[in-house]
């Protein structure tokens, strides 16, 4: 199985500045299709997770600018500016390059 | 309004046997594959398994293979989630997903498996 190590556990941040959040894959997710399966949800407190970023860098629908997606291969950050009160929740990566799925253990991001 | 609804969780005793539905509207259940995600309480994501349109394939986490069957109909556009000898490791929030990437998801069904 694709072992997904996030970090840091938690982060705590002020509104209005910026959290990056990185994770790290034990396997390189780029698919000889040329495509990296690399997925970023948040789960906010009691809620279902919702997708925010997929293939790396890809916003999904509805989801605010302020976040954003890079790395390649093994590495990748999530990185948040602005941050709002509504960000609060945990942030977790996914690798869909091959089953089984395997989620990062999360990230909690608090409000300072 | 793309909407999935689990059901049937509920607290049941260790070794016996349970089954999850997913009642999915609002876009064409038939054209996507469905996969089941589970929360332990205060726990991360763990990915259980997903089958594809015409459940043909269906693909599971090692560890919960043999106890676990993921199946779909179509015609009712409902997802199931078929769980035997049940312990207490299997308590958890159970949410079913859909769509590339696993854009939707329901609200979860909690699972209790406790004597």
């Amino acid at each position: 199985d694709i072992m997904m190590t996030q970090s840091p556990l938690s982060v705590a941040v002020t509104p209005g500045e910026s959290a990056s959040i990185s994770c790290r894959s034990s396997k390189s997710l780029l698919h000889s299709n040329g495509i990296t399966y690399l997925s970023w949800y948040l789960q906010r407190p009691e809620k279902s997770p919702q997708l925010l970023i997929y293939q790396i860098s890809n916003l999904a629908s509805g989801v605010s600018d302020r976040f954003s997606g890079s790395g390649s291969g093994t590495d990748f950050t999530l990185k948040i500016s602005k941050v709002e009160t509504e960000d609060v929740g945990i942030y977790y990566c996914v690798q869909f390059l091959e089953v089984p799925l395997t989620f990062g253990s999360g990230t909690k991001l608090e409000i300072k | 309004e793309v909407k999935l609804v689990e059901s049937g969780g509920g607290l049941v005793q260790p070794g016996r046997s349970l089954k999850l539905s997913c009642a999915a509207s609002g876009f064409n259940f038939n054209d996507y594959w469905m996969g089941w995600v589970r929360q332990a309480p205060g726990k991360g994501l763990e990915w259980i398994g997903e089958i594809n349109k015409d459940s043909s394939t269906i693909n599971y986490t090692p560890s919960l293979k043999d106890k676990f069957t993921i199946s779909r109909d179509n015609a009712q556009n409902t997802l199931y989630l078929q769980m035997s000898k049940l312990g207490s490791e299997d308590t958890a929030i159970y949410y079913c997903a859909s769509a590339i990437y696993y854009s939707y998801w329901g609200q979860g069904v909690m699972v209790t498996v406790s004597s």
